[in-house]
C-alpha cells in the first residue's frame, strides 16, 4: 500500500514560473524524502527533512514539512524545461524489527513548457 | 560500483514462467530495497533488506515472490510461475542506512506474455 498522496496529480507550467507540488501522509514519520524520475529512468533523491524539522532549501528546491497536518510541499523556484519529470514524496516508517523503510507516493508530473 | 545496477534492462516471458532480476547495489551500502513501479503509479514496495536479512518483506503480494541477498551485497528478486499481472518495472536502491536518502538503479522492465 502506499503511504504519501501528491497533489496534484499533473502540473502544466510556463519555464520561468514556480510549480507547487503536495504531499499528505497517514502515519507518524521519522523523514520525508523528495524525489524525482524522468521517463524511463530510476528515482533520483533531491531532499530530505526530518520531522522536528519545518523547511529546508536547497538550490531551487524549497520543502516545508507540517506534521500536525501530515502534509508536505514541494516548490520549484524558477522552473526550466529540463525541471519537466515526475516528483514523488516519500516517508521513512519505523518498520518491524526497529528497521527504517520508505514507502512512496503516487507522484505529481510536472511539465515546464519552453 | 559507481552506481546501482539492475540486470536485464528488460525482459520478456511467458505466462507460468520463473524469472530472476538481479540488482548490484553500491559497494559498502548495507540496506537494500526493492520496489514495483506500474505504468503511472509510484514505486510499490516489495522488500528491504539490511545486510544479508530481510528486515521487511511485508510487500511482497503472494509466496510467488521470493528474494534473497546471500552475502550482503548482490539480491536477486525471483518471481515463480509469473502471471501478465506481474508486468511492470522493478526497481532496486541501496543506501548506507535505512531510511537515509536512496540510490536507485534503472529498473528491469518486466513483460509478461
Amino acid at each position: 500500500s502506499q503511504q504519501g498522496e501528491e497533489d496534484p496529480q499533473a502540473l502544466s507550467i510556463q519555464e520561468g514560473e514556480n510549480a507547487t507540488m503536495n504531499c499528505s501522509y497517514k502515519t507518524s514519520i521519522n523523514n520525508l524524502q523528495w524525489y524525482r524520475q524522468n521517463s524511463g529512468r530510476g528515482l533520483v533523491h533531491l531532499i530530505l527533512i526530518r520531522s522536528n524539522e519545518r523547511e529546508k532549501h536547497s538550490g531551487r528546491l524549497r520543502v516545508t514539512l507540517d506534521t500536525s497536518k501530515k502534509s508536505s510541499s514541494l516548490l520549484i523556484t524558477a522552473s526550466r524545461a529540463a525541471d519537466t519529470a515526475s516528483y514523488f514524496c516519500a516517508t521513512a516508517l519505523r518498520s518491524q524489527g526497529g528497521s527504517e523503510k520508505l514507502v512512496f507516493g503516487k507522484g505529481t508530473k510536472l511539465t515546464v513548457n519552453p | 560500483g559507481a552506481g546501482v545496477s539492475q540486470t536485464p534492462s528488460n525482459k520478456v516471458t511467458e505466462k507460468g514462467k520463473y524469472v530472476e532480476l538481479r540488482c548490484d547495489p553500491i559497494s559498502g551500502h548495507t540496506a537494500l530495497y526493492w520496489y514495483r513501479q506500474s505504468l503511472g503509479q509510484g514505486p510499490e514496495f516489495l522488500i528491504y533488506f539490511q545486510g544479508t536479512g530481510a528486515a521487511d518483506d511485508s510487500g511482497l503480494p503472494n509466496d510467488r515472490f521470493f528474494a534473497v541477498r546471500p552475502e550482503g551485497s548482490v539480491s536477486t528478486l525471483k518471481i515463480q510461475r509469473t502471471e501478465r499481472g506481474d508486468s511492470a518495472v522493478y526497481l532496486c536502491a541501496s543506501s548506507s542506512l535505512g531510511g537515509t536518502p536512496l540510490h536507485f538503479g534503472n529498473g528491469t522492465r518486466l513483460t509478461v506474455t
